[in-house]
């Protein structure tokens, strides 16, 4: 039973345009959210993280938003660069565990 | 430089073998904890430790064994390897449960 679900495999977008990585969940009592990178044979890199209590969180080029009543959120990268390219992962843990549940990734490619 | 740092990278081994994944970061970190990654399933965590001598299960720990004897470093374990243990795995630390992560670079074992 998958908790976290990235159900699009894969995306392709065009430098310069917005690219959003979206990720469902399913366990309710998810409050800890995050992204990481990552490019082939390194390990992921954390990208940016967002708690329950908040709906949006913004660091330079990328935002996360989460809708909790739709138990979904997604990562908006602006502008999107061919440095961009790389698979994407979402991590949720949930609260008083220190668990956490990733997602199976999106692999996206930024095309120049 | 900070970072965490996995041994060996690649590891090809018989099945029921007793083997050894080392972990050691240096940043001081409490938290750490073991991931393999499969196609399709995307990373799934194996065991976690919030700090020396403690220790949990993630999602997939069984076949696997870790330890938590000093804060820089946690073994993964693997006494009797199948192949079914075949996969990529990462070590991963944070300095808090709820914090970023920093992954190490990966170890591809191949059991046979």
């Amino acid at each position: 039973d998958q908790q976290v679900k990235q159900n699009s495999p894969s995306l392709s977008v065009q430098e310069g345009r917005i690219s959003i990585l979206n990720c469902d969940y399913t366990n309710s009592m998810f409050d800890y959210f995050l992204w990481y990178k990552k490019y082939p044979a390194e390990g992921p890199t954390f990208l940016i993280s967002i708690s329950s209590i908040k709906d949006k969180n913004e660091d330079g080029r990328f935002t996360v938003f989460l809708n909790k009543s739709a138990k979904h959120l997604s990562l908006h990268i602006v502008p999107s660069q061919p440095g961009d390219s790389a698979v994407y992962f979402c991590a949720a843990s949930a609260s008083g565990t220190y668990k956490y549940i990733f997602g199976t990734g999106t692999r996206l490619k930024v095309l120049a | 430089e900070a970072q965490v740092t996995q041994n060996p990278r690649y590891l090809i081994t018989v099945t029921g073998k007793k083997l050894t994944v080392t972990c050691s970061q240096n940043m001081n970190h409490e938290y750490m904890s073991w991931y393999r990654q499969d196609p399709g399933l995307g990373l799934r965590q194996i065991y976690y430790s919030m700090n020396v001598e403690v220790t949990d299960k993630g999602d997939v720990p069984e076949g696997y064994k870790v330890s938590r004897k000093e804060k820089r470093n946690f073994p993964l374990i693997l006494e009797s390897p199948s192949p079914n243990q075949t996969s990529l795995y990462f070590c991963a630390s944070s300095f808090a449960a709820r914090t970023e992560a920093f992954f190490g670079q990966g170890t591809r074992l191949t059991v046979v």
